[in-house]
């Protein structure tokens, strides 16, 4: 089974910082990964697909990049309603599996 | 719009059976494989299960293979999760989400296995 390393577990930023979280994974991939904001009590929401395409009505300020076992997910300018959960997600082959998780918080 | 109502969570002893439902609509149901995902009590996200379009092909994580079992109504636009030999840390929001990319996500249903 592929593993999903994501670093790191917590952030704590502040309004306008540039933040970047990471994915790794436990061996090739390609693009088949995917990154998720959760916020609490809610349901994910998909931000990107394929490493780097962003979903519709998405802001721009999120980016991901990356294949094979390294991805990452920036936010360029963070804005408040971007404190949540992020999780990656690779759909390569079953079973899928998720990226621990990054808490972000506000400093 | 597209949209996932999965239903039928609720409280279940230790050992015991349930079975959740997932309508979709706004989408041609039968042309997409649908997956299933769950989440603990303050816990990250965890890969349950997929069944391809057709239902031809379904695939389990291990924490529940031989007990959970996911199937389909093309013809209702319903996907199903029976869950059966429930343990403690079944415990968790069930998602339905569209295709193998997880594109769009239900509200989820919640489940509390009980001794």
């Amino acid at each position: 089974d592929i593993q999903m390393t994501q670093s790191p577990s917590s952030l704590s930023a502040s309004v306008g910082d540039r933040v970047t979280i990471t994915c790794r994974a436990s061996q090739g991939i390609g693009n088949d990964l995917g990154w998720y904001q959760q916020k609490p009590g809610k349901a994910p929401k998909r931000l990107i697909y394929a490493a780097s395409s962003l979903d519709s009505g998405v802001p721009s300020r999120f980016s991901g990049s990356g294949s094979g076992t390294d991805f990452t997910l920036t936010i360029s300018s963070l804005q408040p309603e971007d404190f949540a959960t992020y999780y990656c997600l690779h759909h390569s082959t079953f079973p899928q599996t998720f990226g621990q998780g990054t808490k972000l918080e506000i400093k | 719009d597209v949209q996932l109502l999965e239903s039928g969570g609720g409280l279940v002893l230790t050992g015991g059976s349930l079975r959740l439902s997932c309508a979709a609509s706004g989408f041609s149901f039968s042309s997409f494989g649908m997956s299933w995902v769950r989440q603990a009590p303050g816990k990250g996200l965890e890969w349950v299960s997929y069944i391809s379009n057709s239902g031809g092909s379904t695939y389990y994580a291990d924490s529940v293979k031989g007990r959970f079992t996911t199937s389909r109504d093309n013809s209702n636009s319903t996907l199903y999760l029976e869950m059966s030999s429930l343990e403690i840390e079944d415990t968790a929001v069930y998602y339905c989400a569209k295709g193998s990319w997880e594109d769009v996500w239900g509200q989820g249903t919640t489940v509390t296995v009980s001794s």
